[in-house]
């Protein structure tokens, strides 16, 4: 099984809501990674966790917040987000963070919009 | 430094016809460079990737070639086909225990008429 899966596909909530984007991956990866992409740009950057614990936040505002409640699991909870927020949510995961060489698998995303 | 510089940003190819996409970069740190192939609605899937200890990787239609002195590489897809209409996206990785990951290009929207 060399897939990741996300859940929702598409979603649509307004600034109060509360949301929660998820990821699985039965890879045996060990690194999972949440990225932001806007239309016609590459994906950014903004979490990574390696072993289930957050190693990276790439300074993203905290109403975006990851969980990573077991190694095949990723979650991306929403509150109180704004229209430009609006993004197609990628996760992707991989072998040890560190190595040079691992490859990043990506989901399909989950494509968001904030009213 | 740590900039993946990507041209063009959009090419139309006849089926057929050779597309190519180039990529530089400046962080001498990078030692690994993968291509990524998106297509609309889809996640990023990795399509070929190349060390800098060759200059040129091949696999099927598509190859990459590696100038390391120069600090380039690129994206070569041969006999372009219709499907082969996607973005693509150039990377690089740093080889340090970093987990900062992947320095994508800025992406090439390829669109092969048929």
């Amino acid at each position: 099984d060399t897939e990741v899966t996300q859940t929702p596909k598409h979603l649509v909530m307004g600034m109060t809501n509360k949301k929660s984007l998820k990821c699985e991956q039965h890879m045996g990866h060990r690194a999972m990674y949440w990225y932001k992409q806007k239309a016609k740009k590459p994906p950014e950057l903004m979490f990574v966790y390696s072993y289930e614990k957050l190693s990276i936040n790439e300074s993203v505002p905290s109403r975006f917040s990851p969980e990573c409640p077991n190694s095949s699991l990723l979650n991306l909870h929403l509150h109180a987000l704004q229209p430009e927020d609006s993004a197609l949510y990628l996760c992707a995961s991989s072998h040890l963070a560190g190595s040079s060489y691992n490859e990043q698998f990506f989901g399909p995303g989950t494509r968001l919009t904030v009213l | 430094q740590q900039q993946v510089k990507q041209s063009p940003q959009s090419l139309i190819v006849q089926k057929g016809g050779i597309s190519i996409i180039n990529c530089a970069y400046e962080n001498t740190a990078f030692d690994y460079f993968p291509w990524y192939q998106q297509f609309p609605g889809k996640g990023p899937a990795l399509l070929i990737a190349i060390r800098p200890d060759v200059s040129e990787k091949k696999e099927g239609r598509f190859t990459i070639s590696f100038n390391k002195s120069a600090k380039q590489f690129s994206l070569h897809i041969m006999d372009s086909q219709p499907g082969d209409s996607a973005t693509y996206f150039c990377a690089a990785k740093r080889a340090e225990g970093s987990a900062r990951q992947l320095t994508f290009g800025s992406g090439t929207q390829l669109t092969v008429l048929p």
